[in-house]
């Protein structure tokens, strides 16, 4: 089956930092493009990061020079450092397989989320 | 702001046909992709591409696109659609960023 499930979330107080992990079961991650997406509460869904099948990396103005996106290959798990932390960065945070064709984006596999509290 | 705008909520009479629309200018390049969520839940996948559904999804399902503006259709709506809408494809840059519609709350009356 294949199957995201995030962990790490918790409460961390502004300018602190966490790391969000999601493992991937019944596809590789490396072969795939992976993004983050969060939503803060009340709120609509924000894309966050996408890391490529290649490598190469891409942020949200919102996140860049903040976060960085990254994975670990033979543990099938992608990862979300955030660093400087921000109230604003409050959110349940999601991690979805993302698919690229030439005309057309979209993310078919979803894990359920993890919840990230940035207050003192 | 989203580069992507959609109405905020929309209404539709138990069995009938309800369009959400979802407009911005990378709609001109690209097709939208289109998210079902309900509440605490994750996004689930309804449509992508020029018309495409996972596996899974009613056919009462369907997409469709001109210009810049990409739209949702449920024909003969049921209970279990009511839920958050939200459109989805890359930003107008061309930077490999991709972008979300601010959602349209689907009530079925």
């Amino acid at each position: 089956e294949v199957q995201l499930v995030e962990s790490g979330g918790g409460l961390v107080q502004p300018g602190g930092s966490l790391r969000l992990s999601c493992a991937a079961s019944g596809f590789t991650v490396s072969s795939n493009y992976m993004s983050w997406v969060r939503q803060a509460p009340g709120k609509g869904l924000e894309w966050v990061s996408v890391i490529y099948s290649g490598g190469s990396t891409y942020y949200a103005d919102s996140v860049k020079g903040r976060f960085t996106i990254s994975r670990h290959n033979s543990k099938n798990t992608l990862y979300l450092q955030m660093n400087s932390l921000r109230a604003e960065d409050t959110a349940v945070y999601y991690c979805a397989r993302d698919r690229t064709t030439f005309n057309y984006y979209y993310m078919d596999v979803w894990g359920k989320g993890t919840t990230v509290t940035v207050s003192s | 702001s989203s580069e992507l705008t959609q109405d905020p909520a929309v209404s539709v009479a138990l069995g009938q046909t309800v369009r959400i629309t979802c407009q911005g200018d990378s709609l001109r390049s690209y097709y939208a992709s289109w998210y079902q969520q309900k509440p605490g839940q994750a996004p689930v996948l309804v449509i992508y591409g020029k018309n495409n559904r996972p596996s899974g999804i009613p056919d009462r399902f369907s997409g469709s696109s001109s210009g810049n503006t990409a739209s949702l259709t449920i024909t003969g709506a049921q209970a279990e659609d009511e839920a958050d809408y939200y459109c989805n494809s890359r930003d107008s840059s061309g930077n490999h960023l991709r972008v979300f519609g601010g959602g349209t709350k689907l009530t079925v009356l």
